[in-house]
């Protein structure tokens, strides 16, 4: 079954850097993801796309702060010189076969 | 710019129904999958539905699967999803999204509360 696990919260000081990890369930290693922020009170904004090769492709005007790369299993969104506008909730999203696509769970960055 | 506004949503009591609009402007409406996206009240994202580009073709959670109806009128860049027999537990904030597999682009959603 196509899983997407992630660590329900996250923290990391103004200016700092941070990375959150999405973890593909077994046998899925291969899958690309996409990366989503949800700021609070608003709808979902889409990041990137992320391949395991860890090349990865942005959404239009995403600032180059944001990052992502890959090992094994894990995809990892790595934003950097953190700013009190990237406290958010954040998403990642796969697609499998017979047309299912899923989430994690998601993961609350805290701005300290 | 693409934009995509949902409108639609309500209060309705249990077993009732509803119907999602989704306008889409900015790109070419008639070459992408559509999606519906629900997050119920303080919850994640959960996939909802999908509908290819023609409209020919369409599959479902397993939570609405015979109870929604997803459809797309590409004459009027406009995306449906049709709710019937509302439960409690379809309380949620309604995106529409568009992408074959990545979701690039989203709408501010539209709100479904379902209680007597």
């Amino acid at each position: 079954q196509l899983v997407l696990t992630q660590s329900p919260s996250a923290s990391a000081s103004l200016g700092a850097s941070v990375k959150l990890t999405c973890t593909l369930s077994s046998g899925h290693s291969s899958y690309a993801i996409a990366w989503h922020q949800q700021q609070p009170e608003k709808g979902p904004r889409y990041l990137m796309r992320l391949n395991s090769d860890g090349s990865h492709i942005k959404g239009d005007g995403i600032p180059d702060r944001f990052s992502g790369s890959s090992s094994g299993a894990e995809r990892y969104l790595i934003i950097s010189s953190l700013q009190s506008g990237d406290e958010a909730d954040y998403y990642c999203q796969t697609w499998g076969t017979d047309t299912q696509w899923v989430f994690g769970g998601g993961t609350k960055l805290t701005v300290l | 710019e693409v934009q995509l506004v949902e409108s639609g949503g309500g209060l309705v009591q249990p077993g009732g129904s509803l119907r999602l609009s989704c306008a889409a402007s900015g790109f070419t409406f008639n070459t992408y999958w559509m999606h519906w996206v629900r997050q119920a009240p303080g919850k994640g994202l959960v996939w909802v539905s999908r509908i290819n580009s023609d409209g020919s073709s369409a599959s479902y959670a397993d939570s609405v699967k015979g109870r929604f109806t997803i459809s797309r009128d590409n004459a009027k860049n406009t995306l449906y999803l049709q709710i019937n027999s509302l439960r409690a537990e379809d309380t949620a904030v309604y995106y529409c999204t568009r992408g074959d597999y990545c979701f690039d682009s989203w709408g501010q959603g539209t709100l479904v509360t379902v209680s007597s």
